[in-house]
């Protein structure tokens, strides 16, 4: 059974504290996404990354980070957690595109607030 | 710019009474239009990929279709069960991105 794993699935952090949510893919996907989900907002992509060391920022990719040193981890960094970062955040994992789209795998998600 | 648009945003229903949600989309070269289940809390669950107008994919109670402008998610007899927010994606030709509606939320009444 295919799996995309968070670390965690509930994070409370305070405001200015360094954070770092990680996401593991067991498929060899070259693919790899973080979204946040926000009531009304639907799902928007912080940043993805395309292969080993290789990233590019999605629509909002301001106060956030992302670092990808082995293909099946990506990991996702709030530099200093702000409260209006409090959040779902979802990580999700794909093939290459190619003549035909590739669906997406999601994992559990990760509900962090930000006090 | 590529764009989807769920409606409704939300759908109440009672047991038994089937109802259509829809996904209208701008995208360049389609490559594929995606629909998902979510659960509150969960991450979503992949339902369907479609390719081409004119296709259909069936699952149980559910049936999508895909024209050159919309996708449709057909729910017959739906059961309190399927209650959800059920999400569409499209991926075009620009590259690996995904683009989301933001969902209908269906709730299923007893």
């Amino acid at each position: 059974d295919v799996k995309v794993t968070q670390s965690s699935r509930y994070l409370v952090k305070r405001t200015g504290e360094k954070v770092f949510l990680e996401c593991v893919q067991d498929m060899d996907h070259e693919n790899m996404f973080w979204y946040r989900q926000d009531p009304g907002l639907g799902l928007r992509l912080i940043y993805f990354s395309y292969d080993v060391k290789m990233k590019e920022k999605g629509d909002i990719p301001e106060g956030y980070s992302v670092s990808r040193e082995k293909k099946e981890r990506f990991s996702l960094i709030l530099e200093s957690a702000s409260t209006n970062q409090t959040s779902m955040y979802l990580c999700a994992s794909s093939s290459p595109v190619g003549t035909s789209g590739r669906r997406q795998y999601f994992g559990p998600g990760t509900r962090l607030t930000v006090l | 710019e590529d764009q989807v648009t769920q409606s409704p945003e939300a759908l109440r229903l009672q047991e038994g009474e089937s109802s259509s949600l829809n996904c209208s989309y701008t995208v360049s070269g389609l490559r594929g239009l995606f629909w998902y289940r979510q659960d509150p809390g969960k991450g979503p669950e992949f339902l369907f990929t479609l390719y081409s107008a004119g296709e259909e994919k069936e699952k149980e109670r559910l049936k999508a279709t895909l024209t050159k402008k919309e996708s449709f998610l057909h729910i017959t007899a739906p059961k309190p069960e399927d209650s959800a927010t059920y999400l569409c994606a499209v991926q075009g030709n620009t590259g690996n991105q995904f683009y989301f509606g933001t969902g209908t939320s269906l709730t299923v009444i007893p």
